[in-house]
């Protein structure tokens, strides 16, 4: 364990329908991650904080997605209207300032 | 060109033997570079990290950087098939902190 928790670990839900994954980081960790895994692939790089300021959002990611960190603490992954191409493993990392990132355990979308 | 690129293999060694995976890497700016484990299903667990260029070695694990090629490199000696997993390279970007992956090698060790 880490130390940095991701919610919920499996997902199902029908194309269409809006989805919100969590990811509650080591506390003192500043810096937080958002990546999308499909198989074979390495983690793609989609947003990322610095404390509660949204720093970086990828020219991949399509604006049916959408990330916060209020607080600057725990941080959400919202996907409207999901689509067939979104199930993926949705990974969490957190890490201080340019230190190691530590990864949560992700979470698994299935689109149906 | 991809921002970091490895082989995605799949590397297969024989038990006991000396895995060398590659990364190379397109920010010559870049500072430090992270080593990644993954098992199937899993999330990636942090193996090594580097900074200066050189060796860094780390029980079985030595890390390799040259900056000046853009090259990083993870030797596994003694290989185990435990050791059997998805390495994953990664970079963190001058500009912002941003931290790059690249896709993968799979590594194989065959008792």
């Amino acid at each position: 364990d880490t130390g940095v928790s991701q919610d919920p670990r499996h997902k199902i839900t029908k194309r269409g329908q809006n989805v919100t994954f969590r990811c509650d980081p080591i506390s003192e960790h500043n810096r937080l991650y958002w990546y999308r895994q499909t198989l074979g692939q390495g983690p793609e790089f989609l947003t990322y904080f610095q404390n509660e300021a949204q720093l970086e959002k990828s020219r991949l990611l399509s604006d049916r997605f959408s990330a916060e960190r209020p607080k600057g603490s725990f941080s959400t992954l919202e996907i409207q209207r999901t689509e067939q191409g979104d199930s993926a493993m949705y990974l969490c990392a957190t890490r201080r300032a340019n230190t190691e990132a530590f990864f949560g355990q992700g979470t698994r979308l299935t689109v149906v | 060109q991809k921002e970091v690129e490895q082989n995605s293999g799949p590397l297969s060694v024989p038990e006991g033997a000396i895995a060398s995976l590659n990364c190379t890497y397109s920010d010559r700016g870049s500072q430090s570079f992270f080593w990644y484990r993954q098992y199937s299903g899993k999330s990636p667990e942090l193996i090594m990290f580097i900074y200066s260029n050189g060796d860094k070695e780390d029980g079985r694990f030595t890390a390799q950087l040259n900056k000046a090629s853009q090259y990083v490199s993870l030797l596994i000696r003694d290989s185990q098939p435990s050791d059997s997993a998805t390495y994953l390279c990664a970079v963190n970007m001058i500009e912002g902190g941003k931290l790059i992956f690249g896709q993968g090698t799979e590594l194989s060790v065959k008792p």
